[in-house]
């Protein structure tokens, strides 16, 4: 089945400092990559959509220069989290999708804690 | 506002017992699916039901589809102490290509051993 991962899982960092956190497609090309946050014991909510090649979509309340997305290739998308602050600690997980395809498959998650 | 909503948002039950989970939803869709997600870690993907489907099944799943009624429910049988995870329903927009998707609350589901 496809395999999405994602790197780090885990990261702990002070506030003021940015992190990047990799989504990888491992066995399909992934046209399209979601990003979404999920706060302890809550669902998940979409950040931003990520098409190759193009310019991310980021969803009402979420700031695109706080949150940069790249998606240079058809199996690599980055968040980076920029000047992090202890409200951005969440559980961030991506999700790939290639054309016409129905199902997203999901990465297992990266926990960002900031201190 | 959350396109799902799933009941109850907390479940506990005996293994062996059945596990039914409901979820409604707003707006019209093209699918439905049920993901689950173990403590701390991603979604996996459980089962896709189409909009002109009404009743699928996969191993001990069964979900159902009522789009009249925008709902949707989980039945997991003889459930299993590992079948403890939060269970979500999301659904996708109709007639918009590769869409997020949108999730309900979930459900907590413990299977007592």
């Amino acid at each position: 089945g496809a395999v999405v991962s994602q790197h780090p899982s885990r990261v702990i960092c002070k506030s003021g400092t940015s992190v990047k956190i990799e989504c990888r497609s491992l066995d399909f090309q992934a046209t399209t990559m979601f990003w979404y946050r999920q706060f302890p014991k809550q669902s998940l909510m979409l950040m931003a959509t990520s098409n190759e090649g193009s310019k991310a979509t980021y969803e009402q309340g979420v700031e695109k220069d706080k949150f940069l997305i790249n998606h240079a290739s058809l199996t690599l998308s980055t968040l980076t989290v920029t000047s992090a602050h202890p409200e951005d600690s969440s559980f961030y997980i991506c999700s790939a999708i290639t054309a016409y395809q129905e199902t997203q498959y999901f990465g297992p998650g990266t926990r960002l804690l900031v201190l | 506002s959350q396109q799902g909503e799933e009941d109850p948002q907390a479940l506990s039950i005996q293994e062996g017992e059945n596990a039914t989970m409901n979820c409604s939803y707003k707006t019209s869709i093209n699918n439905l699916q049920w993901y689950r997600q173990n403590s701390g870690r991603g979604l996996v993907h459980l089962i896709l039901i189409r909009s002109n489907e009404r009743e699928k099944h996969s191993g001990r799943l069964r979900v159902t589809l009522d789009t009249s009624k925008k709902s949707s429910s989980l039945l997991i049988t003889a459930s299993r102490a590992a079948d403890t995870a939060s269970y979500f329903c999301a659904t996708d927009w109709p007639n918009s290509g590769n869409t997020p998707l949108v999730f309900g609350k979930g459900t907590r589901l413990s299977v007592i051993a």
